[in-house]
């Protein structure tokens, strides 16, 4: 399986600031990497797909870069709404494998 | 909007079947252009993909559930299923139904149900 990791782990923010996460995967993915927000107790929304895409809805204050093993989400201003759990996946080979996630809070 | 709806008993016993359904609502499940898929999450964790099943009837497992889960669609109710036979309490998760074209993506889910394997 291909293994993904995220750094951080969890940050804290304040309303407004810009926040970049990172999504490593253990090979090369191209660009089949999607990103996802869960909120508490709530189901997980698809935010990006094809490593770059904003899925119908999503804010463009959402964007997400980067090809082969190395992927970033940034949130251009954070929001009262963004505070959240954020997964990466891989979807190149089976099975799909996420990310253990990044937990957004408020600083 | 494909809006997506799990059901299923919500306590299993240990070495026990969990069954659970999905049932879609705008859009045919029959339509040949998503893929239907379920992902679980146990209590405070990550997300584990266990599978998907295409309108036809194949289907992909995650190698580490494959011996024990089963996928299954029924066009004419709109609906597809999930087995997974001889549960531990490992297997008490979140479990989420959900649905993605053809390329692997996944665009919607279901809210999700919580099922726990105790006795």
């Amino acid at each position: 399986d291909i293994q993904m990791t995220q750094s951080p782990s969890s940050l804290s923010a304040s309303v407004g600031d810009r926040v970049t996460i990172t999504c490593r995967a253990s090979q090369g993915i191209t660009n089949y990497l999607a990103w996802f927000q869960q909120k508490p107790g709530k189901a997980p929304r698809s935010l990006i797909y094809a490593a770059s895409r904003l899925h119908s809805g999503v804010p463009s204050k959402f964007s997400g870069s980067g090809s082969g093993t190395d992927f970033t989400l940034i949130i251009s201003s954070l929001q009262p709404e963004d505070f959240a759990t954020y997964y990466c996946q891989q979807y190149y080979n089976y099975p799909p494998t996420f990310g253990p996630g990044t937990k957004v809070d408020i600083k | 909007q494909v809006q997506l709806q799990e059901s299923g008993p919500r306590l299993v016993k240990p070495s026990q079947t969990l069954s659970l359904t999905c049932t879609v609502s705008g859009g045919s499940i029959s339509s040949g252009t998503y893929y239907w898929s379920w992902i679980r999450q146990p209590a405070g964790k990550g997300l584990e993909w266990i599978g998907r099943i295409y309108t036809s009837g194949s289907t992909n497992y995650n190698p580490s559930l494959r011996s024990r889960v089963t996928l299954s669609v029924d066009t004419s109710r709109n609906q597809f299923f999930l087995k997974l036979t001889s549960v531990t309490a490992a297997d008490t998760a979140v479990y989420y139904c959900a649905t993605g074209g053809l390329d692997g993506t996944t665009d919607y889910w279901g809210q999700g149900t919580l099922v726990t394997v105790s006795s």
